[in-house]
């Protein structure tokens, strides 16, 4: 069984819409993050949250908006979905990593999001 | 800003050459350099890292070198295989502490030339 789940796998949507994207992790990390992919853009992250009490923006959190609800659970969503936010989107989890040491991050399968 | 850069978006290598590539980055505080693999419909696998106190990394075929001075990396696939094919990040770790986070280079696609 996956590790990190993302639902749904495929979103086609209109613009206005509010969508919902959810991560699922059974592997016990405390820190979650959102990102999203583009063409020749790389990963650009988000949000993060480093405990169920922490919610962090990244470098790109303007029209995102995000819900801890547990530990295992970390939810992106678009309020009023826009064009541009077309875009691959990963969730991924870590340990608590201290400086001086590796915070490996491991990613769930990613969601397609079209916004029309 | 781009704090990490990757050049090069993607490149080609006969298979059982060596596969280089490279990325370069601007902050001088990171403190552990990471490569990421990532295939088509799938989420990026960590592959690799270097601690910036070192300048080398090895791990079966890949090795990762560090130029503090440069401030550049590469990895280094020897010999590469057709199950290389992918997408890899070169990723740098950094920030004030309990707060560190990973930046992203934009990615190279490498392909194996059976």
């Amino acid at each position: 069984d996956a590790d990190v789940t993302q639902t749904p796998r495929n979103r086609i949507t209109k613009t206005g819409k509010r969508i919902m994207l959810e991560c699922s992790q059974t592997k016990g990390h405390d820190r979650m993050y959102w990102y999203r992919q583009d063409p020749g853009l790389g990963l650009r992250l988000i949000y993060y949250s480093f405990d169920v009490k922490d919610i962090n923006k990244g470098e790109i959190s303007d029209g995102y908006s995000v819900s801890r609800q547990a530990q295992a659970k970390f939810s992106l969503s678009l309020e009023s979905a826009i064009p541009n936010q077309t875009a691959l989107y990963f969730c991924a989890t870590s340990d608590l990593g201290t400086s001086g040491s590796i915070d490996t991050q491991y990613f769930g399968p990613g969601t397609r999001l079209t916004v029309l | 800003d781009q704090q990490v850069k990757q050049n090069s978006p993607s490149l080609s290598v006969q298979e059982g050459r060596i596969s280089i590539l490279n990325c370069d980055y601007t902050n001088s505080m990171f403190d552990y350099f990471l490569w990421y693999k990532k295939y088509p419909a799938e989420g990026p696998t960590f592959l690799i890292s270097i601690s910036s106190i070192k300048d080398k990394n090895e791990d079966g075929r890949f090795t990762v070198f560090l130029n503090k001075s440069a401030k550049h990396l590469s990895l280094h696939i020897v010999p590469s295989q057709p199950g290389d094919s992918a997408v890899y990040f070169c990723a740098a770790k950094g920030g004030t502490f309990g707060n560190e986070k990973l930046t992203f280079g934009t990615g190279t696609r490498l392909t194996i030339i059976p």
